[in-house]
């Protein structure tokens, strides 16, 4: 069964570093994603990103967040200069269309945990 | 505005007794349901999907749900649990012409032998 690959599973870095977590979504997606879960806190809507450009964003996702794809396959969450509070797990998804159905059906990734220290 | 209300954070039972997570929903529009299931060190599983089609939806691994539109509500059952049905349980909502999706908090199933 196809699957969305996420790297790393886990980074740590210091407080006003860059990171950049990256994805594989599955590769007939039109549609990707990035979600994260803070520690006891629920899974939160990051961005969507479509036809190369973002469609649409929570508030969260602030000046400090880009998401690129740069080639035919991946696709990359950056966050420009960490801060303790971006320590979570983000997940990366991907999915095809909405379908007959209008359900706009997800598949996750395992998820990269970034700890900010 | 969308919001989700799982219930319990913590559900025990014993092996081969039935499972009941709930899950409420609060949307403006014709929503559409999920539920999402984590295993330890693996990705969001969908288990199944309600929208708007037969309100009792079927998923994998024996669960289903019954869309309550009265009771805005969305609970997972299963007549008889796993042990490999252990894992992190999440209720999303998403509204028609938007991408983002809306988790519940969670509940963690614990099925005991």
């Amino acid at each position: 069964e196809p699957e969305v690959t996420q790297t790393p599973s886990h980074q740590v870095t210091q407080m006003g570093q860059e990171v950049i977590l990256r994805c594989v979504p599955i590769s007939n997606h039109l549609y990707f994603y990035w979600y994260r879960q803070i520690l006891g806190q629920k899974v939160e809507f990051l961005v969507s990103f479509y036809n190369n450009e973002i469609s649409e964003k929570s508030e969260i996702f602030d000046d400090q967040f880009s998401v690129e794809r740069p080639d035919g396959s991946n696709f990359t969450l950056k966050i420009r200069s960490t801060k303790l509070e971006d320590s979570a797990m983000y997940f990366c998804a991907s999915s095809y269309d909405r379908g007959p159905s209008g359900a706009n059906v997800l598949t996750f990734g395992a998820g990269s945990r970034l700890t900010v220290l | 505005a969308q919001s989700v209300t799982q219930l319990d954070s913590h559900v025990s039972v014993s092996e081969g007794t039935p499972v009941l997570l709930r899950c409420n929903y609060s949307s403006s529009y014709s929503p559409s349901l999920f539920w999402y299931v984590q295993h330890p060190n693996k990705g969001l599983q969908l288990l199944l999907k309600y929208t708007s089609a037969a309100t009792l939806v079927k998923g994998i691994n024996g669960f289903e749900a019954e869309f309550k539109k009265s009771e805005t509500s969305f609970h997972l059952t299963k007549p008889s649990a796993h042990m490999s049905d252990a894992a992190e349980y999440f209720c999303v909502v998403s509204e028609t012409g938007r991408r983002a999706l809306t988790f519940g908090s969670g509940t963690r199933l614990q099925v005991q032998p």
